[in-house]
């Protein structure tokens, strides 16, 4: 069965550190990929996402996603995390080939300290 | 652009009510989903319809769901009758598809409660 795996809850990271968010992905073919975010009480917004060609895309508001064949992996990387950046991310996977579904992560929890 | 719209943003009812929820996609998109966001089971996929035809609605729960896309610009959820468990927020996304993935734009999400 196609799944992807956020394997964080929560993470937590100090204003202007970097941040990496996990994302492992399990389908029979390679997928199409994306990050999105979630603020409180708001709707899904596209930070990323990926088809085919380069393996490091870039996103909106400074993130970037690298992926990974050998790893089934495509992690979310910031390098200067802002307090506004503090929201739910999720990963998400669809099958190629048309419209379809996408299939979730159960999402990450970003805390941003001071 | 507009963006995706649904109605009602929130909605309280009592169990047993029927509940009909909303969405108009992005004008332009020939793909509609429906999705169920809750603490427990995450975002899941309810419904979706390309050029307006139900393609998989093997993530509805039960026979209480049902979903309608008359037409490009318009569908419905409905739950009839209602139980506490669906108290959930469910997101409308549209998207345009040709031969390969399109990205999915999500509404804001129409919070349900029922008591």
């Amino acid at each position: 069965a196609q799944s992807v795996t956020q394997p964080d809850i929560h993470i937590t990271v100090s204003e202007g550190a970097s941040l990496e968010l996990r994302c492992n992905y399990s389908y029979g073919a390679t997928p199409y990929l994306f990050w999105y975010v979630q603020s409180p009480g708001q709707g899904l917004q596209l930070l990323l996402k990926y088809f085919s060609g380069d393996t490091l895309v870039q996103g909106i508001k400074g993130f970037e996603a690298e992926f990974k064949r050998s790893q089934s992996s495509f992690n979310l990387r910031k390098p200067s995390v802002h307090w506004s950046d503090a929201a739910e991310y999720f990963c998400a996977g669809a099958s190629g080939g048309g419209a379809d579904g996408l299939t979730f992560g159960k999402g990450t929890h970003l805390i941003i300290q001071p | 652009d507009a963006g995706v719209i649904q109605s009602p943003r929130h909605e309280v009812t009592e169990m047993g009510q029927e509940v009909t929820l909303r969405c108009k996609p992005i004008s332009g998109h020939n793909s509609l989903f429906w999705y169920r966001q809750t603490m427990m089971r995450g975002l899941e996929l309810l419904i979706y319809f390309n050029n307006n035809v139900p393609i998989d609605d093997s993530g509805m729960p039960e026979d209480r769901f049902s979903a309608k896309m008359p037409n490009a610009s318009f569908s419905t959820l409905k739950i009839q009758p209602s139980e506490p468990r669906d108290s959930a927020v469910y997101f409308c996304a549209s998207s345009r598809v040709g031969a390969t993935q399109e990205t999915q734009y999500f509404g804001p999400g129409t919070r349900l409660l029922v008591l």
